[in-house]
C-alpha cells in the first residue's frame, strides 16, 4: 500500500543533542510538510517543501531546519532540542497542481527530550 | 489567514447516540474543509473532504458534514455512535497548500 512512513517512531534525545526525524512516502507526492504537534493541541505547520522549494513558516524557530534530498524523503532536523520540543512530529504529504489537494498523515515520530 | 474553531473541547456520550460536532472557521475566500480523525495512537486519519458541490459531504464509518456557507460552519454529525469511535476529531481549513486544524474535539464513547 502507498504510504507515509516515519522513523523512528519513538526518538529519546538529550537536551541540546542534535536529532534528526526522517520520513519517506511511497505516494509520489510533490508536497512534504512536518507539522508539530503537543499533547491534546492541533497539529501546527513547522514548513513545507513544494517540490525543492522550502516554504519555512513565519513562527517556526531557527532550530528547526528541513532536508528533502528527493520526492520520497524528507528529514526535520532539530539542532539544539529543548525541553519544550518534546512533542508528536508529523509528516504529511499531498499532490498539489491537480485540485484541491488531500494531505496524508504519517503515525508520527515522539520525541522525548531529557 | 485562516482560523478554525471547535465548539467542544470533549464530548462524552453512550453508544448508539447521536454525535455532532461543530466548526467554525474565517476565511472569506473559496475554502476547502476537512475532518481528521486520531484513534487513540495512531495516526491522522481523513474522514472526509468538502471541495465543492453538494454541501452534504458523506465520509468513512458512517459520518457526514454539512457545509453551510452562510454559517461558516463545516458540522460534522453521526447518527449512532460505536465504542469505536472514541477518538480525537480535528476540524481543517486549507488554504495555498497549507492546513489550518482547529484545536480538536476529544470525543469517548462508553460502551
Amino acid at each position: 500500500d502507498a504510504m507515509v512512513i516515519q522513523n523512528p517512531r519513538y526518538q529519546v534525545t538529550q537536551f541540546g543533542k542534535p536529532v534528526t526525524l526522517s520520513c519517506s512516502q511511497t505516494l509520489n507526492h510533490n508536497v512534504m510538510y512536518w507539522y508539530q504537534q503537543k499533547s491534546s493541541q492541533a497539529p501546527k505547520l513547522l514548513f513545507h517543501y513544494y517540490d525543492k522549494d522550502f516554504n519555512n513558516e513565519a513562527d517556526t524557530p531557527d532550530n528547526f531546519q528541513s532536508r528533502r534530498p528527493n520526492t520520497s524523503f524528507c528529514f526535520l532536523d532539530i539542532r539544539s532540542p529543548g525541553l519544550g520540543d518534546a512533542a508528536m512530529y508529523l509528516c504529511a504529504t499531498s499532490r498539489a497542481g491537480q485540485g484541491v489537494e488531500t494531505q496524508y498523515f504519517g503515525p508520527g515520530t515522539r520525541l522525548l527530550v531529557l | 489567514a485562516q482560523s478554525v474553531s471547535q465548539h467542544n473541547h470533549h464530548v462524552i456520550l453512550s453508544e448508539a447516540a447521536s454525535l455532532e460536532l461543530g466548526c467554525n472557521y474565517s476565511y472569506g475566500g473559496t475554502v476547502n474543509l476537512f475532518w481528521y480523525v486520531q484513534y487513540p495512537g495512531q495516526h491522522l486519519q481523513l474522514l472526509l473532504k468538502y471541495f465543492s458541490g453538494d454541501p452534504l459531504v458523506k465520509g468513512i464509518k458512517g459520518f457526514e458534514a454539512e457545509f453551510i456557507k452562510s454559517k461558516f460552519s463545516f458540522n460534522l454529525r453521526k447518527p449512532s455512535v460505536q465504542w469505536s469511535d472514541t477518538a480525537e476529531y480535528f476540524c481543517a481549513v486549507s488554504s495555498d497548500y497549507k492546513l489550518s486544524f482547529g484545536a480538536g474535539t476529544t470525543v469517548t464513547v462508553r460502551a
